[in-house]
């Protein structure tokens, strides 16, 4: 079974560009987490999709925005990029059945915004 | 006060020891718990659920504590590849949902 697969696997931007996020959950889930992580902090939840709808969001401002795709693929948006927003950004599936409390992680992206 | 607190360590340990890691978590309605392993520049990788009774997975050992609201880790027997940053992850379900909440790690630094 695959894994949850994210690209790119490093991003750099400078301020104001908007910035594309993509993430393959393991196959045949239908549940997308984002998480950002920035340097010395927690990951924070950022957005949740499951069945191509946005089903709970984070504190975060709108320029975060994302959406899922009918094959349950998944897209983070960043517009109006600011410096706060290098991080790392990852995205995870639930694990299935009685496990669906876990996350299983992909790679994550690094995004540097310059 | 933050939804999950850790020590952020780093806890500078030799190989062979025994080392513990608290976490407390403010929402008492908390559902769940995990402790997960991150490698420096990796993602995070589930170590193992926490179960009310305690649970044990080799020289791991979790332990839930509701009354006050914390949960620990206990790693025994300390290896070097043992060195990496442990999250404390505790899920609420707000409305059914699943929202993980993390905390933002201890270090872990086993040494010759």
């Amino acid at each position: 079974e695959a894994g949850v697969t994210q690209s790119p696997t490093h991003l750099i931007k400078t301020r104001g560009q908007q910035a594309t996020l993509r993430c393959s959950p393991i196959s045949g889930h239908t549940s997308v987490y984002w998480y950002q992580q920035a340097l010395g902090l927690g990951l924070q939840f950022l957005l949740w999709y499951d069945e191509g709808e946005e089903r709970n969001r984070g504190n975060f401002p709108p320029r975060f925005s994302g959406r899922q795709f009918p094959n349950y693929s998944s897209e983070l948006n960043v517009n109006a990029l600011e410096l706060e927003d290098s991080a790392l950004y990852l995205c995870a599936s639930p694990g299935a059945g009685g496990s669906r409390e876990t996350q299983y992680f992909g790679p994550g992206t690094r995004l540097l915004v310059l | 006060r933050k939804e999950v607190e850790q020590d952020p360590g780093p806890f500078n340990v030799p190989e062979g020891a025994t080392v513990a890691f608290n976490c407390t978590y403010s929402n008492s309605a908390s559902q769940s718990f995990f402790w997960y392993r991150q490698d420096c520049r990796k993602e995070p990788k589930l170590l193992m659920s926490v179960y009310s009774s305690g649970n044990e997975d080799g020289r791991f050992t979790a332990q839930l504590n509701r009354a006050s609201q914390y949960i620990s880790l206990l790693i025994r027997d300390s290896k070097l590849s043992d060195s990496a940053t442990y999250l404390c992850v505790v899920n609420g379900r707000p409305g059914g949902s699943y929202i993980p909440t993390f905390g933002r790690g201890t270090s872990l630094i086993v040494h010759p």
